[in-house]
């Protein structure tokens, strides 16, 4: 079964400044995808970042880049320029690459951006 | 953009009554799943529907819970008889599947049992 660990379930940032939230997650399997999900107060679900396993380059979406490293099993986002609005919950998820296998979610880390 | 609705957002029941939690995926997708989250805890893993039937389920999703796809465009949840520990958060997503798998979430419906 695969898991999925975040050791951080809180962390704060200066706005404008750069925070790199914590994944690392267990699995046998060679090929997956894994994510960054993002839930304000809301609580609606956003999704973040995707890496697919089998690339080697980390994905980055604008102020949001991954440090993927496989051999080790890490995932660590990186938010860079940190805005008020970046303040969320956010999940570390991970799913086979093979048809509808469900997300294994981590527990979270909760995001604070102070001005 | 397209998205993935949920309804009610809030859905307050007593004990041992039943419910329908009503999702609405994105429309050319073909992967439909529920999750929970109870306050503050992760989210969980409930079911995943493909081809009309459920592919795979949690060991949450016992008996009372069932899921239908009633008429090609909506996605329900059904708990029989709620139970006070199943007050949580529940979220719908789709996806297309295949390899550019990317999950939508809705908004979620607050179940709150009393």
């Amino acid at each position: 079964a695969q898991t999925v660990t975040q050791s951080q379930p809180e962390m704060s940032v200066q706005e404008a400044e750069t925070v790199t939230l914590s994944c690392t997650y267990d699995t046998s399997e060679s090929n997956y995808y894994l994510f960054w999900y993002k839930q304000p107060p809301s609580r609606q679900m956003i999704l973040v970042i995707r890496q697919e396993a089998y690339k080697q380059q980390n994905a980055t979406e604008n102020r949001f880049s991954v440090n993927f490293q496989k051999a080790a099993k890490s995932f660590s986002l990186k938010i860079s320029d940190s805005q008020l609005g970046d303040t969320a919950m956010y999940f570390c998820a991970f799913m086979l690459l093979s048809g509808n296998t469900p997300l294994v979610f981590g527990k979270g880390t909760r995001l604070s951006v102070i001005a | 953009e397209p998205e993935v609705t949920q309804t009610p957002s809030h859905q307050v029941t007593q004990m041992g009554q039943e419910v329908i939690l009503r999702c609405v995926p994105i429309s050319n997708h073909l992967y439909f799943y529920w999750y929970r989250q109870i306050l503050g805890q992760k989210v969980e893993f409930l079911v995943s529907f493909y081809n009309n039937e459920i592919s795979e389920k949690s060991e949450i999703f016992d008996d009372q819970f069932s899921v239908e796809r009633p008429d090609g465009s909506n996605f329900t949840l059904k708990i029989r008889s709620t139970k006070l520990e199943d007050s949580a958060m529940y979220f719908c997503a789709s996806g297309l599947g295949g390899n550019n798998e990317k999950l939508f979430f809705g908004s979620g419906t607050q179940l709150s049992v009393l």
